[in-house]
């Protein structure tokens, strides 16, 4: 029953190439995010999107970009990728509240990109 | 400062033992608080929201401490499917979701 997926599932790429990672949901949720997960770090936002069209940063921005054309699909792009972008990325959806209180979050199965 | 600190363990029990741990937030504003397990290389998946006034599901317990901002979690009767990862999130600024780093647990045999 997963209502939200990710793609490609594994990527290694090299340092220097842009990548972009998609996030494709089914529930019709408002929000979505990307996060990213290092031992030791837990899982640090991105950025995320709060409707179509509209994104913020998260609090860990920097070198990535996202689009939102459609309510179902959150892409994740890195325009130059680099070594410390080696990382497991997570995507995930919520219905958010009314006031814009964000409420659980649902997570997809996650992308392992390796950046040589 | 981390906005929410989590001892990472590892908490090795028996089956059948009671495990429980914590984690502190440092915003006071919080307002809504979670647990999530996460499985190796799998993604997070809701275990249970944590209510102030505390709250059960099954073999798990969740309270809420505002006054010295910390939650906790209390596992009984501990099952080896029970062995996982157990983040705590808490909201944060902008109502966006701050994780910890994660407490594991293994339940041996």
């Amino acid at each position: 029953d997963a209502g939200i997926t990710q793609s490609p599932r594994h990527k290694v790429t090299e340092t220097g190439t842009p990548v972009t990672l998609r996030c494709h949901q089914t529930e019709n949720h408002r929000y979505m995010y990307w996060y990213r997960q290092d031992p030791g770090h837990g899982l640090r936002l991105i950025h995320y999107s709060y409707g179509v069209k509209d994104t913020d940063k998260g609090e860990v921005s920097d070198g990535y970009s996202v689009s939102r054309s459609k309510t179902e699909d959150f892409l994740l792009t890195l325009e130059s990728a680099t070594s410390s972008q080696t990382s497991v990325y997570f995507c995930a959806m919520g219905p958010g509240l009314a006031g814009g209180q964000t409420d659980t979050q649902y997570f997809g199965p996650g992308t392992r990109l390796t950046v040589l | 400062r981390k906005e929410v600190e989590q001892d990472p363990g590892p908490f090795n029990v028996p089956e059948g033992a009671t495990v429980a741990f914590n984690c502190t937030y440092s915003n006071s504003a919080s307002q809504s608080f979670f647990w999530y397990r996460q499985d190796c290389r799998k993604e997070p998946k809701l275990l249970m929201s944590v209510y102030s006034s505390g709250n059960e599901d099954g073999r798990f317990t969740a309270q809420l401490n505002r006054a010295s901002q910390y939650i906790s979690l209390l596992i009984r009767d501990s099952k080896l499917s029970d062995s996982a990862t157990y983040l705590c999130v808490v909201t944060s600024r902008d109502y966006k979701l701050s994780f910890g780093a994660g407490t594991t647990v293994t339940v041996r045999a």
